[in-house]
């Protein structure tokens, strides 16, 4: 069965240093990955998605992500990072079941900003 | 214009009672879905909906019963609530692509407690 594991539960950065959330898959066919992110209280919006071609995707709000098939994994990451930025991050599979999609999610990353 | 909106936002019940969730969208997708987000802030696919027929039901107890009316409506009819029941239920939408790749608009939410 498809799953989606994210290691780092809660991570700290300082605003201004660089970002790496880990995100790591299983699924047996060419993976569809998306990476969302809930602030506080809202709903999940999209930041990038990998379909196929360039396994380095560009997103929204400055992130971007990095299929490695050979490690299973798309991390997410950012190279300056924000107060705005602090939120929960959560990474996510497309599993085709048949015919049709649904989103197998990982347990979430929160992020935190210091000053 | 809010793409997915799901209504109430908030709802507080005492166990045992029957409740709704209401979501539309605008976005002319044809595909819907209902996931629950848990007090761990994971988040799992309950229905999906495509054209009003249902195509994915990951064993839900049947106190959970959605409702299709059109493809731009998918309600949420929850029977005899559990404290277990207390989470938060997001709508969402997609159109449904050639396998499978589709993306996911979500809705902002509906905290459900269960006193």
């Amino acid at each position: 069965a498809q799953s989606v594991t994210q290691p780092d539960i809660h991570i700290t950065v300082s605003e201004g240093a660089s970002l790496e959330l880990r995100c790591n898959y299983s699924y047996g066919a060419t993976p569809y990955l998306f990476w969302y992110v809930q602030s506080p209280g809202q709903g999940l919006q999209l930041l990038l998605k990998y379909f196929s071609g360039d396994t380095l995707v560009q997103g929204i709000k400055g992130f971007e992500a990095e299929f490695k098939r050979s490690q299973s994994s798309f991390n997410l990451r950012k190279p300056s990072v924000h107060w705005s930025d602090a939120a929960e991050y959560f990474c996510a599979v497309g599993a085709v079941n048949t015919g049709f999609q649904k989103l197998v999610f990982g347990t979430g990353t929160r992020l935190l900003v210091s000053p | 214009d809010t793409a997915v909106s799901q209504t109430p936002k908030y709802l507080v019940t005492q166990m045992g009672n029957d409740k709704s969730i209401k979501c539309e969208q605008n976005l002319g997708h044809d595909t819907m879905y209902w996931y629950k987000q848990d007090s761990k802030k994971f988040l799992k696919i309950m229905f999906s909906y495509n054209n009003k027929e249902l195509i994915i039901n990951e064993t839900v107890p049947n106190r959970f019963s959605p409702k299709s009316p059109d493809k731009a409506h998918l309600n949420l009819h929850i029977n005899s609530l559990e404290l277990g029941d207390s989470a938060v239920y997001f709508c969402a939408s997609s159109h449904s692509r050639a396998r499978g790749a589709n993306v996911l608009t979500f809705g902002a939410g509906s905290r459900l407690t269960v006193l």
